[in-house]
């Protein structure tokens, strides 16, 4: 089975641009969270999504917004780019959101460069 | 309210010798506690993770990680390191129902010396 994926891998954007980062889940997985890592961070928590509804939100501007689509795939948006939003973004995926053992599974993230 | 201190930044330890990556955990309540690796340019791996059940755990490629409530402590270790281990290594926090919000550590950087 394949595991998570991401696209596309690198993104160089400009300043206040708007850019899109797509996830597709492991196949079965309904639950989909997004994460920002900076580098030479830890990852920090951005989103969490199962069956189509947010169920979890970090310390992020309005400006980060998910959304997941019928298949479970998971896009992120983030608007009017900043320097600092410079990052690898993971996505991982989960199959149950209330199971005390649940494993999230990363996909190899997005590098998104602001210049 | 949960949090993760991972002890070092870097540990440099030759090949052959023991590792030990320290981490202490802050929770209001009983957390689950995982280690992920993180190879250069490739994507986060679960090595191991505590969720109540025994308080040594142990994962792939040789690590372990022991709980220890009275110190707040969840340490890995490794009895003998391979030039394969080199990478960033991160402890990670979560509540223990019902939220997927993984809590990382800052990472500690594992260099094998030949």
């Amino acid at each position: 089975d394949a595991g998570v994926t991401q696209s596309p891998t690198h993104l160089i954007k400009t300043r206040g641009q708007h850019v899109t980062l797509r996830c597709s889940p492991i196949s079965g997985h309904k639950s989909v969270s997004w994460y920002q890592q900076v580098l030479g961070q830890g990852p920090q928590f951005i989103f969490q999504y199962y069956e189509k509804e947010e169920r979890g939100r970090g310390n992020f501007p309005d400006r980060f917004s998910a959304r997941q689509f019928p298949n479970y795939s998971s896009e992120l948006n983030v608007n009017a780019l900043l320097l600092g939003d410079s990052a690898l973004y993971l996505c991982a995926s989960s199959a149950l959101p209330r199971d005390s053992a649940y494993e999230q599974y990363f996909g190899p993230g997005t590098r998104l460069t602001v210049t | 309210a949960q949090s993760v201190t991972q002890l070092d930044s870097h540990v440099s330890v030759s090949e052959g010798t023991p590792v030990l990556l320290r981490c202490n955990y802050s929770s209001s309540y009983s957390p689950s506690l995982f280690w992920y690796v993180q190879h250069p340019n490739k994507g986060l791996q679960l090595l191991l993770k505590y969720t109540s059940a025994a308080t040594l755990v142990k994962g792939i490629n040789g690590f372990e990680a022991e709980f220890k409530k009275s110190e707040t402590s969840f340490h890995l270790t490794k009895p003998s390191a391979h030039m394969s281990d080199a990478a960033e290594y991160f402890c990670v926090v979560s509540a223990p129902f019902g939220n997927e919000k993984l809590t990382f550590g800052t990472g500690t950087r594992l260099t094998i010396i030949p």
